[in-house]
């Protein structure tokens, strides 16, 4: 039972494009909205995150966009590069209980 | 060095053995976690603790076990690998805030 549902699943973008990643949710208990980025061969790396009274969240050419009426979030990569390709997961944490859920992932390919 | 290590990054193991795989942290993180990744399945999460000698299920728990001793460390044991139980296993560990999620860098386990 996913409780994060994320999609694309793939998605290639040609450099300085916008790629855009979506997150849907049902649980009203999360409390908090991580992206994680993971690199071959390594961990899940936290990119950027937001809170549900916050609507838009920017750091560098990362955005995160929440609607919070729809539960859904998603994630943007402006003037994206082909350093940018890794997998990308969404994630939503439990309010009260420490845990994260995690999306099923979206392997991002930018070509040069 | 501070941070998160797993042990060992690659193995591959016979179908009934019993495996361990390691994880130790060196900040004192309260929480620990364990998480599968699979493709199309994202990062589920097996096992987690919230200090020494407290652990709970997550998602997918059947098959393993965990134990915690010590604030730093936390294996995971397979009991009886199974072929569905091949995967990249990663541990995390967090302050508490659920912000602060570090991931290790996984554990490939293959089971033939």
């Amino acid at each position: 039972q996913q409780q994060v549902k994320q999609s694309p699943q793939s998605l290639i973008v040609q450099k300085g494009g916008i790629p855009i990643i979506n997150c849907a949710y049902e649980n009203t208990a999360f409390d908090y909205f991580p992206w994680y980025q993971q690199f071959p061969g390594k961990g899940p790396a936290l990119l950027i995150a937001i809170r549900p009274d916050v609507s838009e969240k920017k750091e560098g050419r990362f955005t995160i966009s929440f609607n919070k009426s729809a539960k859904q979030f998603s994630l943007h990569i402006m003037d994206s590069q082909p350093g940018d390709s890794a997998t990308y997961f969404c994630a939503a944490h439990y309010q009260g209980a420490q845990k994260l859920v995690f999306g099923q992932g979206t392997r991002l390919t930018i070509n040069p | 060095d501070a941070g998160i290590t797993q042990s060992p990054r690659y193995k591959i193991t016979e179908t009934g053995r019993q495996v361990t795989l390691m994880c130790h942290q060196t900040w004192s993180h309260s929480y620990m976690f364990w998480y599968r990744q699979d493709l199309g399945h994202g990062l589920r999460l097996i096992y987690y603790s919230a200090a020494a000698d407290i652990t709970d299920k997550g998602e997918v728990p059947d098959g393993y076990v965990v134990s915690r001793s010590k604030t730093e460390n936390f294996p995971l044991t397979l009991e009886s690998a199974t072929r569905s139980q091949t995967s990249v296993y990663f541990c995390a560990s967090s302050d508490g805030t659920g912000h602060g999620y570090t991931f290790g860098s996984g554990t490939r386990l293959t089971v033939v």
